[in-house]
């Protein structure tokens, strides 16, 4: 079957470094993808890789192993506004995705 | 921007009800997807669309059905809610078939089926 793993919950003290992780097993893979959801709100995308490596957007990184089955999305100079979840969700062969329930990410003044 | 815009952010409804929610995308996408949210699992695909007119099950479609009559509008559709189907729904668009392309997300539908 197919699989993404995401921890549960996170949580970081402002102005930190956090790191989240995604593992996944999916038939084939056209891409990942990772967005963020405050409370109440709909998904916004943050970030998509389909090559290895690291990606850098603002505060914001992630990087992907495709040979690992991993990502994941680093958060620099973390801000109280960056209390989310941050889903993760990876396109497989039929360009269907497969989602990870995400990670509450909680930050601590 | 995208906008996608979902016509209820909450409603309650009671069980047996024949329940229908919304979605509107102004940009043209080809596509458009009904998610539903619950606590500790991630988005389940209930039912998708690539055309007007056309509609694939997804992951959950037991208990659903949709209807894309216009481009812009994709409907979903509790011919009986049950309590079961409690939850948050998220319409969702993208351009077109077989790309990658993320998802542009309306702002949900808290669904309470008592």
């Amino acid at each position: 079957g197919q699989n993404i793993d995401q921890p549960t919950e996170m949580t970081a003290t402002e102005g930190a470094i956090v790191q989240i992780n995604c593992t996944y097993q999916t038939s084939g893979f056209n891409g990942l993808f990772w967005y963020q959801q405050h409370a109440g709100e709909a998904p916004t995308f943050l970030s998509y890789n389909v090559l290895d490596g690291l990606e850098e957007k603002g505060r914001f990184s992630s990087f992907l192993s495709r040979s690992k089955g991993y990502s994941y999305l680093l958060l620099k100079e973390l801000q109280m506004k960056d209390s989310a979840s941050y889903l993760c969700a990876v396109l497989d062969s039929n360009y269907q995705l497969i989602w990870g329930a995400g990670t509450k990410l909680i930050i601590k003044p | 921007d995208v906008k996608v815009t979902q016509s209820s952010r909450y409603l309650v409804k009671r069980t047996g009800e024949k329940v229908f929610l919304e979605c509107v995308q102004d940009m043209d996408h080809e596509n458009m997807f009904w998610y539903r949210q619950d606590p500790g699992l991630g988005l389940r695909l209930i039912y998708f669309s690539y055309d007007v007119k056309m509609k694939e099950k997804g992951d959950i479609p037991e208990g659903y059905s949709v209807s894309r009559e216009k481009k812009e509008r994709f409907s979903l559709i509790l011919e009986s809610a049950s309590t079961n189907q409690t939850s948050m729904y998220l319409c969702a668009s993208s351009p077109g078939q077989g790309d990658n392309s993320p998802l542009h997300f309306g702002n949900g539908t808290r669904l309470t089926v008592t």
